[in-house]
């Protein structure tokens, strides 16, 4: 079965610090990727997403991450955290041949100004 | 757009009581529904899967009789937690789809955190 893991599950970082976020998952096959974000008592929204073509993908509010097919990774970079940056990080992995998402056990950061 | 609401967003009930969670995408119509259960500090597990006039397809582990899915309408997916018992606490997320059989496109509801005495 497809897993997805996370190593930090807590960070802490200073504003204008540099951030990344593992992610590694188990499936050896095509892979779409995911990361979501959870602000403080809101929804999981939608971050960016891997499924074909260039291994490095942006998505909003400056984010990006890295498909490393030899590494079964697909880590979250972002070169300058806020202070509004601070939530949960999900790593997801569409399982493959059906329409359901794996989800790592999240990230949470926190941003100090 | 893509805004999926649920409701309540919080219920608190007795131990042997049942209860109905709602989760209504507001702006599209969803084909297929999603329902997650999370545990504090943990992540999300999928329950189970709903495709608008069918039945719902439930992950190994979860009991189809215990947690009942309805997907009535293209904008209108139930969770009833039928006799529930404390160890039912937990936070319930549904996400909603616009594409059939493609989960890449889930927009995620608030969450509804229940609580059973």
């Amino acid at each position: 079965a497809q897993s997805v893991s996370q190593h930090n599950h807590h960070v802490i970082l200073s504003e204008a610090a540099s951030l990344e976020l593992g992610c590694n998952y188990s499936y050896g096959g095509t892979v779409n990727l995911f990361w979501y974000v959870q602000y403080p008592g809101q929804h999981l929204q939608l971050l960016l997403k891997y499924f074909s073509g260039d291994p490095l993908v942006k998505g909003i509010k400056g984010f990006e991450a890295e498909f490393i097919k030899s590494k079964f990774s697909f880590n979250l970079r972002k070169p300058s955290v806020q202070w509004s940056d601070t939530a949960e990080y999900f790593c997801a992995v569409l399982s493959g041949g059906y329409n359901k998402l794996i989800f790592g056990a999240g990230t949470r950061l926190a941003v100090h100004p | 757009g893509a805004v999926v609401s649920q409701h309540p967003s919080r219920v608190i009930c007795k131990s042997g009581t049942s209860v109905k969670i709602e989760c209504r995408s507001l702006d599209f119509q969803a084909t297929t529904m999603f329902w997650y259960r999370q545990f504090p500090k943990q992540s999300l597990m999928l329950m189970a899967t709903s495709n608008e006039g069918s039945k719902a397809t439930y992950e190994q582990g979860v009991e189809k009789d215990k947690f009942l899915i309805n997907h009535a309408s293209l904008t209108l997916s139930t969770l009833t937690v039928t006799s529930a018992h404390p160890e039912d606490s937990s936070f319930y997320i549904c996400s909603a789809s616009p594409v059939a059989g493609v989960g890449e496109t889930q927009y995620f509801g608030p969450g509804t955190r229940l609580l059973v005495l």
